[in-house]
């Protein structure tokens, strides 16, 4: 099992451009997440999903878009990069009732 | 949602035992404690979870009281691999976790 696969590692963007960030897991989990870390912050949760079709907004989800067509993909859009989303973004899964897995992050930085 | 305090840092030595304890006043009756460690650069990694009174595995320990108020992680004899910084985290195990809150977590520096 490969776990969580985050990409790209790290991304460049100019305000105004867009970009998705892609999450996949292959341990058929039915919860995936984004979280965003700042700098010497915990984690809030962007966007997650509990299955297929299901979408729903967590606790900073303004300016991301999400889709969830398969069990296993997850990708987080940005559709007007903003510098106050330059950010270490984080997705994650977990079956229910279980731990949490996460990737491995993508560092995002907006001039 | 039950919210959690945390001390900001930490500082010990190898080889010493840390206890990192964490208040949850307003934990409900079907919540559990839930610990992860976060490295640099990496995601946080589960460590540890328990309901009530103490909990064991290969990495820590994990002390709740009878109140469950409060909880605290125990690490035996660190090492410098252990500095990272850890969240305490409570929470519904029968829901999916978009309720988990990180908070900002607890800073071990670990020396030689």
């Amino acid at each position: 099992n490969a776990g969580v696969t985050q990409t790209p590692k790290f991304q460049v963007l100019k305000t105004g451009q867009s970009m998705t960030l892609q999450c996949a897991q292959d341990m058929n989990h039915e919860y995936m997440s984004w979280y965003r870390q700042d700098p010497g912050m915990g984690l809030r949760l962007i966007h997650y999903s509990v299955g297929a079709g299901i979408t729903d907004q967590g606790e900073v989800p303004n300016g991301y878009n999400v889709s969830r067509s398969t069990t296993e993909d997850f990708p987080l859009r940005l559709l007007s990069a903003a510098p106050s989303q330059t950010s270490v973004y984080f997705c994650a899964s977990r079956r229910r009732g279980e731990k949490l897995f996460f990737g491995s992050g993508t560092q995002l930085s907006v001039l | 949602l039950a919210k959690t305090t945390q001390p900001i840092s930490m500082d010990s030595y190898e080889g010493q035992e840390v206890n990192i304890t964490c208040s949850h006043n307003n934990i409900a009756t079907n919540d559990y404690i839930t610990w992860y460690q976060q490295f640099p650069s990496q995601g946080p990694r589960f460590i540890i979870q328990g309901y009530k009174t103490k909990v064991t595995n290969e990495v820590a320990s994990l002390f709740i009281p009878a109140d469950r108020k409060s909880s605290t992680l125990s690490l035996p004899r660190v090492s410098l691999s252990d500095t990272a910084v850890y969240y305490c985290l409570v929470g519904d195990r029968g829901n999916y976790g978009q309720n988990f809150v990180f908070g900002p977590g607890t800073r071990l520096s670990v020396l030689p």
